[in-house]
């Protein structure tokens, strides 16, 4: 496709139970980034990756979040024993690249914890 | 470490109201600068953009100026439509590395 596709759109879970959340970036982006934006709140950094180097894992909350990227393209973002402190919008973004290049943002996955 | 500080919203203004939004950062280096733009129920899109100090980005009668000296990205736009209505985020991405720096964003309110 032409943008960043992510899914599912929408996610209820119960709380304790694992999640997990796709992304499927532009095609030949290099960089790849993981965000959280909770009702009205900004945009909480969690995680990129960039090409073949080790992901900068700076911004996970916790230890129940992890994200891979397989073969340099599509990620997924798993969350176990869901809280519901973590329901929100994840966000992925692609970017080509290049220091001066944008990134490119998908829909969202909304993800609520009941 | 790198920051951007926007102004806190909401921000309310009627319909044909200049608009100015403040955005100001630290960061090493020379980083480019960014904004987004959110309406509602939908992601997240590039403004506009500036890749060093003193360019000028601009689309859809927004503007932005790179301002190294005062370390300000400030949006503009001369008159608010009612379809301005969104969240803006300013944002910078770091010399020499791929990390991206949000604001916490400024939600718009247009009235007609």
């Amino acid at each position: 496709g032409a943008g960043v596709s992510q899914s599912p759109s929408n996610k209820v879970t119960e709380k304790g139970k694992d999640v997990e959340l796709r992304c499927d970036p532009i095609s030949g982006h290099t960089a790849l980034y993981w965000y959280r934006q909770s009702l009205g709140q900004g945009l909480e950094f969690l995680i990129y990756f960039q090409g073949n180097s080790a992901p900068d894992k700076s911004g996970l909350p916790s230890d129940r979040f992890s994200a891979e990227r397989t073969g340099g393209s599509v990620s997924t973002l798993t969350i176990q024993r869901t809280q519901q402190e973590d329901s929100a919008v994840y966000l992925c973004a692609s970017r080509p690249r290049g220091e001066n290049t944008e990134a490119f943002f998908g829909q969202g996955t909304r993800l609520t914890v009941v | 470490g790198d920051s951007v500080t926007q102004m806190e919203g909401p921000v309310t203004l009627s319909e044909e109201a200049f608009l100015t939004i403040n955005c100001t950062y630290t960061a090493t280096g020379y980083p480019s600068l960014f904004w987004y733009v959110q309406y509602p129920g939908e992601g997240l899109q590039l403004l506009l953009k500036a890749t060093k100090a003193d360019d000028k980005g601009s689309n859809k009668g927004f503007e932005a100026t790179y301002r190294k000296e005062t370390t300000s990205f400030h949006l503009e736009k001369g008159s608010v439509q009612v379809s301005d209505s969104a969240v803006y985020f300013c944002a910078l991405f770091t010399t020499g590395g791929f990390k991206t720096i949000f604001g916490a964003g400024t939600r718009l309110f247009v009235k007609a």
